[in-house]
């Protein structure tokens, strides 16, 4: 049951380019999403989020969209650098009575090529 | 910066054995997590806790697992007889109302 999916395992970008990283989701419950960077040996380190009342956010680089009736959300970075090259998990939250119940998708692998 | 840290960061054990898993969460947070990544695979949700209760849990916490926050500083998970296929990279994570978790390192477990 895959709730959020990101369906492209991997992601090649040349440095100064713009990296655009997509996530789908399919539960409406969600209201809640986030973008988390993954380096080798580290836990998930939180990037951006975006609530489901609005439709962008933006962070410096970092900007998310989310079309809410196409239940798609992307993280755009701009301009991408070497240092960007991660796992890019994309992740849905609903807030149940005890906190927030956090799915994610299965990451993006984001080369930056200098 | 305040973080969450893991002990140990590599854990290794035989199966059928009991391994405990340690936390320690952002001092203000409330809301309290662990998660898993197989490797190669993704990240998944095992458990959320709250109010000393365990508020959500996946089909993955069946029985052998469970959790703890025993003194209000740590937060624990132990898997009571391991299996070989519960190798993975274990993550805790906490969080504050706003729903941004923060992750800790990670423990890697094997299981041999």
């Amino acid at each position: 049951d895959q709730q959020v999916k990101q369906n492209s395992p991997s992601l090649s970008v040349q440095e100064g380019r713009i990296s655009i990283l997509n996530c789908d989701y399919t539960n409406s419950m969600f209201d809640y999403f986030l973008w988390y960077k993954k380096y080798p040996a580290e836990g998930p380190t939180f990037l951006i989020s975006i609530s489901s009342i609005k439709d962008k956010n933006e962070d410096g680089r970092f900007t998310v969209f989310l079309n809410k009736s196409a239940k798609h959300l992307s993280l755009h970075i701009v301009p991408s650098q070497p240092g960007d090259s991660a796992v890019y998990f994309c992740a849905a939250s609903a807030l149940m009575t005890g906190g927030f119940k956090t799915i994610f998708g299965a990451g993006t692998r984001l080369f930056v090529k200098a | 910066e305040p973080e969450v840290t893991q002990t140990p960061s590599h854990q290794v054990t035989q199966m059928g054995q009991e391994v405990i898993l340690r936390c320690v969460p952002i001092s203000n947070h409330l809301y309290f997590y662990w998660y898993r990544q197989i490797l190669g695979q993704k990240v998944e949700f095992l458990v959320s806790f709250y109010n000393n209760e365990i508020s959500e849990k996946s089909e993955i916490f069946d029985d052998q697992f469970s959790v703890e926050r025993p003194d209000g500083s740590n937060f624990t998970l132990k898997i009571r007889s391991t299996k070989l296929e519960d190798s993975a990279m274990y993550f805790c994570a906490s969080s504050d109302m706003v729903g941004e978790q923060y992750f800790g390192p990670g423990t890697r477990l094997t299981v041999t």
